[in-house]
């Protein structure tokens, strides 16, 4: 079945390491996307990508880094200069700019710095 | 700096009764709207759209009301069931420095059905 896949689904991780959240999608889609979710707050954009070798910051994008080496591949690294990383990440793709229709999420992965 | 621990609106529903969740958006030059349905530990799921040019819209027991004049989106669900149970997102969409769409959620409304 076509989709997109995060993982891991449940990260912990000592303050002062990076770690890298994997998103894969088969859906053949052009634009990818990283979010970020905080209880009580809707979704805010870290970074986008809409073609390969391509990808811009979003609003929150400090304290992060990403690469699109391949079109099916977005991983994300949370890095130590990100102050407070504990939170639940979402990885999303569209066929192409927001305006032509919806982005499908992943199930999302769990990062929680201890 | 970061707002912490905020508490989402939450609408508690009747299983049976119909649901209306309602939405404020801030810029008057989104074109086009979305509504996302998250269950507990999931991405959000799409529910249903709605593009600046049209007032109404209807799926499966679903429908998106757009007022621009007072720019406010709603979504009614009829005849709510227990597995509406989830947090309500919408989310319009703004287009970048770079000419390209990009989409902003709103904060999301709680939905509890109670038997």
């Amino acid at each position: 079945d076509g989709g997109i896949t995060q993982s891991p689904k449940y990260l912990f991780r000592k303050e002062g390491q990076n770690v890298t959240l994997s998103c894969e999608q088969n859906l053949n889609h052009d634009a990818m996307y990283w979010y970020r979710q905080d209880p009580g707050q809707g979704l805010r954009l870290i970074y986008y990508s809409q073609i390969v070798n391509d990808f811009q910051k979003g609003d929150i994008a400090e304290g992060y880094s990403v690469s699109r080496e391949k079109k099916e591949s977005f991983p994300l690294t949370v890095t130590s200069a990100q102050k407070n990383p504990t939170a639940f990440y979402l990885c999303a793709s569209s066929i192409g700019t927001g305006l032509t229709g919806e982005l499908f999420f992943g199930e999302g992965s769990r990062l929680t710095v201890l | 700096g970061e707002s912490v621990g905020l508490h989402l609106p939450t609408l508690s529903v009747q299983e049976g009764d119909n649901s209306i969740i309602n939405c404020a958006y801030s810029n008057s030059a989104s074109d086009y709207f979305i509504w996302y349905k998250q269950e507990s530990g999931k991405g959000p799921q799409f529910i249903i759209d709605i593009r600046s040019n049209m007032d109404k819209r209807q799926g499966q027991r679903v429908t998106v009301l757009l007022n621009k004049t007072v720019k406010h989106l709603s979504l009614q669900i009829a005849a709510t069931q227990p597995g509406d149970s989830a947090v309500y997102f919408c989310a319009e969409i703004r287009m970048t420095t770079d000419s390209w769409g990009k989409l902003q959620f709103g904060a999301g409304t709680q939905v509890v059905v109670t038997p």
